[in-house]
């Protein structure tokens, strides 16, 4: 497993905005996951991607996939309040089914 | 979607006593289970991976012998902190895999150790 990397670190937007997070990892993988985890909560599976994908749509949510660059980002669109939380991206490589985590991007949505 | 749940949500304990979490995979079976635990403004760090029947795996650093790792059903997987320090005090999260790819996260359980 690998770990990713998020940026920035924390994003204060307006309600309506768009929010762009950027993850970064090191190796070749087989799919990269987006989670989500409100304050105090456990995560919750917001999209996948696979590795021969380039984009990928899910309602508000538009994901991004450069293997050359070994890099995606998470565009979440028309943001809402309740879109405050931390986001992290999971690089997965394959096999036993570990994922690893970054620090996250703490977004705040702001009304 | 597929749901795991954690119990207790939260518990408080003093110091030197054993608390024991449960993680449920509620409407799935789930062939493998993950512990993490996350302190406060951190990320969340892999402490064990628990497959059915058989022994966990630990992380590096991850002491054995004082979270222990019980993966008795395909359902159900249980993690106890062993004579609990304050240092233990942190939010443990379970995750239940689902063939190769996606897992799903429970709630997670607040430990608090007095």
């Amino acid at each position: 497993s690998q770990q990713g990397e998020e940026d920035p670190q924390a994003l204060s937007i307006q309600e309506g905005e768009n929010a762009t997070m950027n993850c970064s990892y090191k190796t070749s993988i087989n799919n990269l996951q987006w989670y989500r985890q409100n304050s105090g909560r456990g995560l919750v599976h917001l999209i996948l991607i696979r590795s021969n994908e380039r984009e990928k749509h899910s309602g508000r949510l538009r994901v991004t996939l450069d293997t050359s660059k070994k890099s995606s980002s998470l565009l979440i669109t028309a943001s809402r309040a309740a879109d405050t939380a931390s986001y992290f991206c999971a690089p997965f490589t394959g096999g036993g089914n570990k994922l690893t985590f970054g620090t996250g991007t703490q977004l705040k949505v702001e009304l | 979607g597929a749901v795991v749940s954690q119990h207790p949500s939260w518990v408080i304990c003093k110091s030197g006593t054993s608390v024991k979490i449960e993680c449920r995979s509620l409407d799935f079976q789930a062939t493998t289970m993950f512990w993490y635990r996350q302190f406060p403004k951190q990320s969340l760090m892999l402490m064990a991976t628990s497959n059915e029947g058989s022994k966990a795996t630990y992380e590096q650093g991850v002491e054995k012998d004082k979270f222990l790792i019980n993966h008795a059903s395909l359902t159900l997987s249980t993690l106890t902190v062993t004579s609990a320090h304050p240092e233990d005090s942190s939010f443990y999260i379970c995750s239940a895999g689902v063939g190769s790819n996606e897992q799903f996260f429970g709630p997670g359980t607040r430990l608090t150790v007095l």
